[in-house]
This record gives C-alpha cells, structure tokens and sequence, in this order.
C-alpha cells in the first residue's frame, strides 16, 4: 500500500540552527513526492516537490531530494528563522492521484 | 491569480443542523479535491470529482455526508446532520490532470465546530 512515515515533532531549534526533517515512504509505483507547509492558522501551501528519483526540490533555502534507494525525501534547511516556524507535512501523490499524507511535524523555531 | 477560495472560514453550530461549505477551485484546474484535518486522524482525502464527476468518494465517513460539483467552477460539501464528532479542518484542494501527477494546491480551509 501507500503510506507515508514522518518524524515525530514537536521539534525546537534556535534560529540559524540546521533542520532536518525526516520522511520515508512506502508506495506501489513511481509516486511523486511533495513538502507541505501550514503556518498557524492557515490552509496548507505547497513548500517543495519532486517527481522522480533522484530529483531535488527547493524552495525558500528548504531543500528535499527523492532518494528511490532508501524511499525517503528528507527535508532539510541550513540556517532557519523565526518565520519557520509551522507544521510541515511530507505527503506522496500515486498514479490515481490520491494524496497521502504524514501525520506533520511541527517545528519551532526561537530566537 | 486567485488561489482556491472556501467559504465560510468558520463555522460554528449545533448538533443537527445542516452545514454546507463552499470551494471554488483555481480557474482552468479540472480536478476537485475535499480533505478533512483533524488532531487524531491527520489528514484524509473525503472525495474528489475530475471534471466535476465524482471519481472516488470512498474517503466520506457516511450517508451524512454528501459532495456535489455543478459546474467547474464550484463545489460543494453538505453534512446533514451535524454532529460534534464532525468537528474538523476542512480542506479544498484543485490541480490540472493531464495524465500525470499533478500538484494539489489547497485552500485556507473552513473551520468547522458543532457543539
């Protein structure tokens, strides 16, 4: 089946630290892989994506590589700020086009 | 351009009452997508339609709930009626299908509380 595993939160980092979320997947097929972010009381925006192996999808210093070997698509950010600060959920998309998400991992980040 | 639109953004009521929530998708998109948030479950795909027919709605928890798409440009999520379980997030997403796996973008959501 399909499903994805993402790291556990909450997780606490102080500004300019480096970020490491992990995710891993399990999936029938060529699925294409996606970040999503929610900032506080807000819908989910799209963060980063990835459509085959070996890809690598960046946005906003986040970055993210499909690694078909090891089925994950770690996210990961070098220096983060303050405006970080949400719940990030990886989420992998099937030839059907159904979504599956992780259960998110919220990340704040202090000053 | 516009992102997808959901009115109302909250919502609260009381057990028994109908609620209906409204999404229009981004112009041009011909795939619909409702998802529903909450603490303990995550987040679960309800339905979606492709070009505004209804392709899966396995996702949709009971007869209480219904899902229509009367033309492109507007869908709706009815659950009738309301209980406090109902309670959740409540997500529109839109993407273009054209064969492919194509990236969903979701709405602001509408917050729903039944009381």
């Amino acid at each position: 089946g399909n499903s994805v595993t993402q790291m556990e939160g909450p997780v606490t980092l102080s500004e300019e630290a480096f970020l490491t979320i992990n995710c891993t997947y399990t999936a029938t097929g060529y699925p294409s892989l996606f970040w999503y972010v929610q900032y506080p009381g807000e819908g989910l925006q799209l963060l980063l994506k990835a459509t085959k192996a070996d890809d690598k999808g960046s946005n906003k210093g986040f970055e993210a590589t499909y690694r078909k070997e090891t089925t994950s698509f770690h996210l990961e950010k070098g220096s983060v700020q303050v405006s970080d600060s949400a719940v990030y959920f990886c989420a992998l998309l099937t030839g059907a086009n159904n979504l599956f998400f992780g259960t998110g991992t919220r990340l704040t980040v202090i000053p | 351009d516009a992102g997808v639109i959901q009115s109302p953004r909250h919502e609260v009521t009381e057990m028994g009452q109908e609620v209906t929530l409204r999404c229009k998708p981004i112009s041009g998109h011909n795939s619909l997508f409702w998802y529903r948030q909450t603490m303990m479950r995550g987040l679960e795909l309800l339905i979606y339609f492709n070009n505004n027919v209804p392709i899966d709605d396995s996702g949709m928890p009971e007869d209480r709930f219904s899902a229509k798409m009367p033309n492109a440009s507007f869908s709706t999520l009815k659950i009738q009626p309301s209980e406090p379980r109902d309670s959740a997030v409540y997500f529109c997403a839109s993407s273009f299908l054209a064969g492919g796996q194509e990236t969903q973008y979701f709405g602001p959501g509408t917050r729903l509380l039944v009381l």
